[in-house]
C-alpha cells in the first residue's frame, strides 16, 4: 500500500469556523491532490501540487487553500467552513503526474468532515 | 470538458453471477481509462486500467475492453463474490486531473 496518511480521519466544526485536513505521504511522489467525494458526482479535483511549493487550482477550488512547504506534507485549508463543504475529503499522490494521455493516482483512506 | 457517465446502481447480485457496469466517456483525443474500487471505509483503489483503443484490462477476475468507436470501457467479471461488495468508479485521465463517474454501488449476496 502507498504510504498516504489523512488526518484527522473524522472531523465535525461549525459553519464559520476554519479547518485544515493534513496529507502526509512516505512515496516522495511529487504530485499531491485534493479531491472531495460527495454522492452523484463521484470524485472532484479541489487542488494540486507539482513541487513544492506549486499549486493550481482544480475543478471545484471556490473557498479552498493549499499549500505544500514539504514534498511529503500538502495541506487543505476551509477559511470559514460551510454546510456545502460536508463530504469526504481524499487525498491522492502520483509519481509523474496526470497528462490527458496516462496517469494514476494513490489514495488515502479519506477524511470525513462535517459543517454544522 | 472531459466526463465519465457511469451506471449509477446500487446493483444487487447473488454470488456467482455475472456482472455488467457501463461506462462510456467524453474526452478530446485518446484518454487513458481505469476503473478504481472502493471498499467501506476506505480509499479508492486501482482496479485495472487501458491506455489505448482496443486494450484490455483485467485484474481479480474482472475485465474491460477500451472501445474507442463507442467511447465505453464496461466493467465485467463473470462470477462474482461477496467480497467484491463495493463502489467502483470509472475514470480518465485529462490534463492534471482525473475525471470520475459517479460511482456503482456493488452489493454482492450470498
Amino acid at each position: 500500500d502507498a504510504g498516504i496518511t489523512q488526518s484527522p480521519r473524522h472531523k465535525v466544526t461549525e459553519t464559520g469556523t476554519p479547518v485544515t485536513l493534513r496529507c502526509h505521504q512516505t512515496e516522495n511522489h511529487r504530485y499531491m491532490y485534493w479531491y472531495r467525494q460527495d454522492p452523484g458526482h463521484g470524485l472532484r479535483l479541489i487542488h494540486y501540487s507539482y513541487g513544492v511549493k506549486d499549486t493550481d487550482k482544480g475543478e471545484v477550488s471556490d473557498g479552498y487553500s493549499v499549500s505544500r512547504s514539504k514534498t511529503e506534507d500538502f495541506l487543505l485549508t476551509l477559511e470559514s467552513a460551510t454546510s456545502s463543504q460536508t463530504s469526504v475529503y481524499f487525498c491522492a499522490i502520483s509519481e509523474s503526474g496526470i497528462t490527458r494521455y496516462t496517469g494514476e493516482l494513490f489514495f488515502g483512506e479519506g477524511s470525513r468532515l462535517t459543517v454544522l | 470538458g472531459d466526463s465519465v457517465t457511469q451506471m449509477e446502481g446500487p446493483v444487487t447480485l447473488s454470488e456467482e453471477a455475472f456482472l455488467t457496469i457501463n461506462c462510456t466517456y467524453t474526452a478530446t483525443g485518446y484518454p487513458s481509462l481505469f476503473w478504481y474500487v472502493q471498499y467501506p471505509g476506505e480509499g479508492l483503489q486501482l482496479l485495472l486500467k487501458a491506455t489505448k483503443a482496443d486494450d484490455k484490462g483485467s485484474n481479480k477476475g474482472f475485465e474491460a475492453t477500451y472501445r474507442k468507436e463507442t467511447t465505453s470501457f464496461h466493467l465485467e467479471k463473470g462470477s462474482v463474490q461477496v467480497s467484491d461488495s463495493a463502489v467502483y468508479f470509472c475514470a480518465l485521465s485529462s490534463n492534471n486531473d482525473m475525471r470520475f463517474g459517479a460511482g456503482t454501488r456493488l452489493t454482492v449476496k450470498p
